[in-house]
Parts: structure tokens; C-alpha cells; sequence
């Protein structure tokens, strides 16, 4: 699976969008970008994934460049509970989900 | 659905003890994993079933860890005998379809697991 870089921390202020970018620049044709987060203590949640197209669902939207290098998870109108560790991870038909180290959002009052 | 159930989600164990870690994926799923997650190393898979089959174990660290799976809403992960650095959270997961577009796998609250 592609390697994944993402910032180690970001902040956001509540209400506001955020935006977390995530580059890929290795990622073959049939890999599917998977993004989940970790809010303290809890297992890992599932977010939104999409291979080609931008993808929207009721937490958030992933934007994925036309070259495929690069996306971003977009959380509209972030509040405190959003505050977690985000993980993009890239998968082909594999199973197998190699976390990384993510970025640590914190949403600010 | 209630979502994956891990049970207990507390364990506290003296070393040389048997810790046996419980895992009730959600109903319809056919995919089961186990991670383990620590500060040094973060969130690993230790093994994966298919079907209740075992596809792959090669993140078990020894011989001292076992996974079955004997049906398909129940699984465990047996550690014998526990060591201290054994001690993490390990997490239960499972998914509709392994990898690809129906990928997306749901974690259970995890096991928090301290060996004296």
C-alpha cells in the first residue's frame, strides 16, 4: 500500500471548517483512500473513503486531486468532539490498515 | 446493531497469568481483525479471518499469542503466559468485505490490558 504523509498537528476553531491534507504521491490506480480517526480512548472510527470522485456522507467530505497525490478531509463546521487523531491510509484490495501517526486536531472554542 | 463488543474492557493481570480477550463482531460481517496499540509502536494488526478462516498472522508477536474464531459472532485472543509488555489496548474490528470499495472496518471500544 502507498505510503501516506500527514501533518502531526493542526487546529481548528469551533465552527469553523477543517481542513486536513493528506499526500499520497506513490498510490497505484486500484488503491482507495481510507480516512478514520481516533477521538481519546476510543477505537478507531470510520470517516469516508473514495477512490476517484469527491466523496460527501453525513461526517464529512474528502476531496481527492485528478492526479490522485493528494486529498484532503474537509469537516464543515468542526465542534469539540471532533477533536482526534486523523488517519489517511491508502488500501488496494488488501485488508490490511497501516495507521501511521495521523495529525492530532484540536478544535478550539 | 449494537457494533463490535469487546470483552472486559479493563484487565489487570500478574505476570505468567492467562488473559483470554473476547470479541462479538457486527452480525452480517465476514472479516475479523485484532490490533494492538501501544504509545511506542501505535495501532498494529496482530491477525486477520476471512469466514472464520485465519488469513494471516504474522503481526502475532510469539508463540505465547493465539486467535480462534470457532463461529461467526465470536472470537478470542489468548495470551499465555502474559508478559509486562504485553500490556496495550487491543482493539476487535470487523468489516463487511476486507479492503476495497466496502473495506471500511469498525472497531469495538477495546480491551485495556495491564500485566503487573
Amino acid at each position: 500500500d502507498a505510503k501516506t504523509t500527514q501533518p502531526p498537528s493542526m487546529d481548528c476553531a469551533e465552527g469553523r471548517a477543517a481542513n486536513l491534507p493528506c499526500n499520497h504521491s506513490t498510490i497505484s490506480g486500484n488503491e482507495y483512500v481510507y480516512w478514520y480517526r481516533q477521538i481519546h480512548s476510543q477505537g478507531p472510527q470510520y470517516i469516508i473513503h473514495g477512490l476517484k470522485n469527491n466523496e460527501t456522507n453525513e461526517m464529512a467530505s474528502l476531496i481527492i486531486t485528478e492526479d490522485r497525490k493528494s486529498s484532503t478531509l474537509i469537516l464543515p463546521h468542526a465542534t469539540l468532539r471532533d477533536t482526534a487523531v486523523y488517519y489517511c491510509i491508502a488500501v488496494n484490495s488488501g485488508y490490511a490498515l497501516n495507521f501511521g501517526k495521523g495529525t492530532s486536531l484540536l478544535v478550539t472554542p | 446493531d449494537a457494533g463490535v463488543i469487546q470483552s472486559p474492557r479493563h484487565e489487570v493481570t500478574e505476570m505468567g497469568q492467562e488473559v483470554t480477550l473476547r470479541c462479538k463482531p457486527i452480525s452480517g460481517h465476514n472479516s475479523l481483525f485484532w490490533y494492538r496499540q501501544t504509545m511506542m509502536r501505535g495501532l498494529e494488526l496482530l491477525i486477520y479471518f476471512n469466514n472464520n478462516v485465519p488469513i494471516d498472522d504474522s503481526g502475532m508477536p510469539e508463540d505465547r499469542f493465539s486467535a480462534k474464531m470457532p463461529n461467526a459472532s465470536f472470537s478470542t485472543l489468548k495470551i499465555q503466559p502474559s508478559e509486562p509488555r504485553d500490556s496495550a489496548v487491543y482493539f476487535c474490528a470487523s468489516s463487511l468485505l476486507a479492503g476495497g470499495p466496502k473495506g471500511e472496518q469498525f472497531f469495538g471500544p477495546g480491551t485495556r490490558l495491564t500485566v503487573l
